[in-house]
C-alpha cells in the first residue's frame, strides 16, 4: 500500500527552531509537497522537492532524502501565527494529478 | 482575483437527503478536484476533472456524483446523505497536470449529516 507517516502534534516555542518530519512509502515517487494548513481554514502550497537534498525559502526550508523515502520541514524563527497544522504530500510515480496525503502535523507554539 | 470559491460554507443534513456543493475557480485551471478531510486522516480525493466536460473517480468515490459543464465551476452532488459523508470537503484546481504541479484549495464546505 501507499502510506505518508508524520507526527500528530509537536509544540515549540516563539523563536526556536522546529523540525517537522515526513516518511512515505509509494509506488515510485515524481515530487513531495509541504502544505500549512490553520485551524478552519484551507491548505495553503509552502513548497515542493523533486531532488535531494534542501530547499530554502525565507524562514522555511524543505528536505527530501528519497533513498530513505523521507523528508522534513524546517522553521526557524518561530512566531506565533506558524502555529497551524502541515501537511506533507507525495505526488506517485506516473501520476500527474495524484497526491497521497499525510494525516497532518498540528504545531503548538507557545510563548 | 478570487481563487477558488466553495459554496455553501456550512450544511447540516439529515440522512437521505440531498444536496449539491458549488466550486468555482477563476484562475483558467484546467484541473480540478473534491476531497474530504477527516479527523486524523490524510485529505482524500472523491472525484476529478481534467477539463470541462470530463469527470474521473478518485480514492473514495461512492455516494458521490460530479459535473463540469463549465471550465470554471466543479460541482459535487450527494444524492441520499449518510452521517458516514459528515466531513470538510474542499476543492482544489491546478493549471494543468504535472508533477510539479501545486494545487490551490478554496476555503472548505463544513457538512454535518444527522
Amino acid at each position: 500500500g501507499q502510506n505518508i507517516d508524520q507526527p500528530t502534534e509537536m509544540t515549540a516555542t516563539e523563536g526556536a527552531i522546529v523540525q517537522i518530519n515526513c516518511t512515505y512509502q509509494t509506488s515510485g515517487f515524481n515530487g513531495l509537497f509541504w502544505y500549512q494548513q490553520h485551524a478552519g481554514e484551507a491548505p495553503t502550497f509552502l513548497s515542493y522537492n523533486v531532488l535531494d537534498g534542501l530547499e530554502e525559502k525565507g524562514r522555511f526550508s524543505s528536505f527530501l532524502s528519497r533513498s530513505k523515502g523521507y523528508s522534513y520541514l524546517l522553521l526557524k524563527e518561530l512566531q506565533m501565527k506558524d502555529s497551524a497544522s502541515y501537511l506533507c504530500a507525495v505526488r506517485p510515480g506516473g501520476s500527474n494529478y495524484q497526491l497521497i496525503w499525510g494525516a497532518g502535523t498540528k504545531l503548538i507554539i507557545k510563548p | 482575483n478570487a481563487g477558488v470559491t466553495q459554496t455553501p460554507k456550512f450544511r447540516v443534513l439529515k440522512t437521505g437527503q440531498s444536496m449539491t456543493l458549488l466550486c468555482a475557480q477563476d484562475m483558467n485551471h484546467e484541473y480540478m478536484y473534491w476531497y474530504r478531510q477527516d479527523p486524523g486522516m490524510g485529505l482524500r480525493l472523491i472525484h476529478y476533472s481534467v477539463g470541462e466536460g470530463t469527470t474521473a473517480k478518485g480514492e473514495v468515490p461512492d455516494g458521490y456524483n460530479v459535473s463540469r459543464l463549465k471550465k470554471q465551476n466543479f460541482l459535487l452532488g450527494l444524492e441520499s446523505a449518510a452521517p458516514s459523508q459528515t466531513s470538510v470537503y474542499f476543492c482544489a484546481s491546478s493549471l494543468a497536470g504535472g508533477a510539479q504541479e501545486t494545487q490551490y484549495f478554496g476555503p472548505g464546505t463544513r457538512l454535518l449529516v444527522l
